[in-house]
């Protein structure tokens, strides 16, 4: 069964860097997604993209966050200057219509020191 | 806005025993809901989906979830838990428009007892 990946499996980074997280969506999807989960939270939605552009943002998705789709096939986060709080496990997710279900990656786990 | 309440952090049953989740939702309209599990260090897998029609669900691993409008509920059910269930449960509604974001409850931990 086709499934959504997402590259590192755990990233290290020192607060006030650039980070880029990865994620191959599945190949026939168009909708693509992006959330985080705060150890011990619920999982909260960033993001959603179609057609090469953002649909919806949440509040927590603020100017140092971006998402691109480089080529056909990788849809990336972007956390221009991370923050302590922005340690999290983000997951990236992909449907085939805005009315059909959300397929989750395994998710990236973000360490901020 | 759109909200979901699971009141049950956590939930232990036997294996063999029956087993419901609760789920509430707030959504202005007819809404999507789903039913995701998440075991340690893994991501979200779709047990089952209401998207519309009839209100019995059925899902993958013998998970099943009944709509109820009436209630704003939509609680997982599995008549016979299995040790390989014990996992984190989420449930959560969709928006029928727009960028089709989820939103998700605090999740529920069920732990199985051999």
């Amino acid at each position: 069964e086709p499934e959504v990946t997402q590259t590192p499996s755990h990233q290290v980074t020192q607060m006030g860097q650039e980070v880029i997280l990865r994620c191959v969506p599945i190949s026939n999807h168009l909708y693509f997604y992006w959330y985080r989960q705060i150890l011990g939270q619920k999982v909260e939605f960033l993001v959603s993209f179609y057609n090469n552009e953002i649909s919806e943002k949440s509040e927590i998705f603020d100017d140092q966050f971006s998402v691109e789709r480089p080529d056909g096939s990788n849809f990336t986060l972007k956390i221009r200057s991370t923050k302590l709080e922005d340690s999290a496990m983000y997951f990236c997710a992909s449907s085939a219509a805005n009315n059909q279900p959300q397929h989750f990656g395994d998710g990236t786990r973000l360490s901020i020191l | 806005a759109q909200s979901v309440t699971q009141p049950d952090i956590h939930i232990t049953v036997s294996e063999g025993a029956s087993l419901e989740l609760r789920c509430n939702y707030s959504y202005g309209a007819t809404p999507y809901l789903f039913w995701y599990v998440q075991s340690p260090g893994q991501g979200l897998q779709l047990l089952l989906k209401y998207f519309s029609g009839d209100t019995l669900v059925q899902g993958i691993k013998g998970f099943e979830a009944e709509f109820k409008r009436s209630q704003s509920s939509f609680n997982l059910r599995k008549p016979s838990v299995h040790w390989s269930d014990a996992a984190e449960y989420f449930c959560a509604v969709g928006a029928t428009g727009g960028g089709n974001k989820l939103t998700f409850g605090t999740g529920t931990q069920l732990k199985v007892e051999l």
